[in-house]
């Protein structure tokens, strides 16, 4: 049973570039959330996935934007990149339950994470 | 909004030994999950143990359990027999039981150190 996978493992970049990063749930889930991670830190809420739709989003810029497709998966793009999108950004699924708009008290699973570096 | 704060940044143990990590939360909800992840130097973050705040029994998890006191909103972990493996990044988190979606809410999280 596959878990979260994120790819790529490493990426770095320089300021003002653009990014992809992608990730593939775990089997059997259908929400996709994204977080980043700044050393030291919590992970902080960027927005999740659900039904090809953007159900939630976090205080994150319009630089920051995603895409889920029909089998689930998800990538996250940032824009003109700064140097301070420099972090690791987890991806973690989870199953929609019956609530509003699939809301569900599933728990969330994470991949290992894409290390982005920014010079 | 929610907020969650873990306020020790570092915490050290002696292997079979206990230790427990606070955690308080501000909310004005009545319901909701609180969870404990785990993220050791792999980085991948390790779901712990949760709480449902409808629960009054406190959850618990082989060596792993908690001290949810709802009114104080404090969600404490305490692990039992801690092992090298224990060693990790802990954080606590919280979601909101009504709010659309489900995203999680995390702490600052709490360095554990395991001495053998």
């Amino acid at each position: 049973d596959a878990g979260v996978t994120q790819s790529p493992t490493h990426l770095i970049k320089t300021r003002g570039q653009q990014v992809t990063l992608r990730c593939s749930p775990k089997s059997g889930h259908d929400t996709v959330s994204w977080y980043q991670q700044a050393l030291g830190q919590g992970p902080q809420f960027i927005f999740q996935y659900y039904e090809e739709e953007e159900r939630q989003r976090g205080n994150f810029p319009d630089r920051f934007s995603g895409h889920q497709f029909p089998n689930y998966s998800s990538e996250l793009n940032v824009n003109a990149l700064l140097l301070g999108d420099s972090a690791l950004y987890l991806c973690a699924s989870s199953l929609s339950g019956p609530g509003q708009g699939g809301t569900s008290n599933q728990p969330q699973h994470f991949g290992d994470g894409t290390r982005l570096s920014i010079l | 909004a929610q907020t969650v704060t873990q306020s020790q940044p570092e915490m050290s143990v002696q292997e079979a030994e206990t230790v427990t990590l606070s955690c308080t939360y501000d909310t004005s909800e009545s319901d909701y999950y609180l969870f404990w992840y785990k993220q050791p130097p792999s980085r991948q973050m390790i779901l712990v143990i949760r709480q449902e705040a409808y629960k009054q029994q406190n959850a618990t998890e082989n060596r792993f359990s908690v001290n949810f006191q709802k009114a104080a909103k404090s969600f404490s972990l305490k692990i039992s027999d801690s092992q090298l493996g224990d060693a990790a990044m802990y954080f606590c988190a919280y979601r909101s039981f009504m709010e659309y979606g489900n995203k999680l809410v995390f702490g600052a999280g709490t360095i554990l150190r395991v001495k053998s």
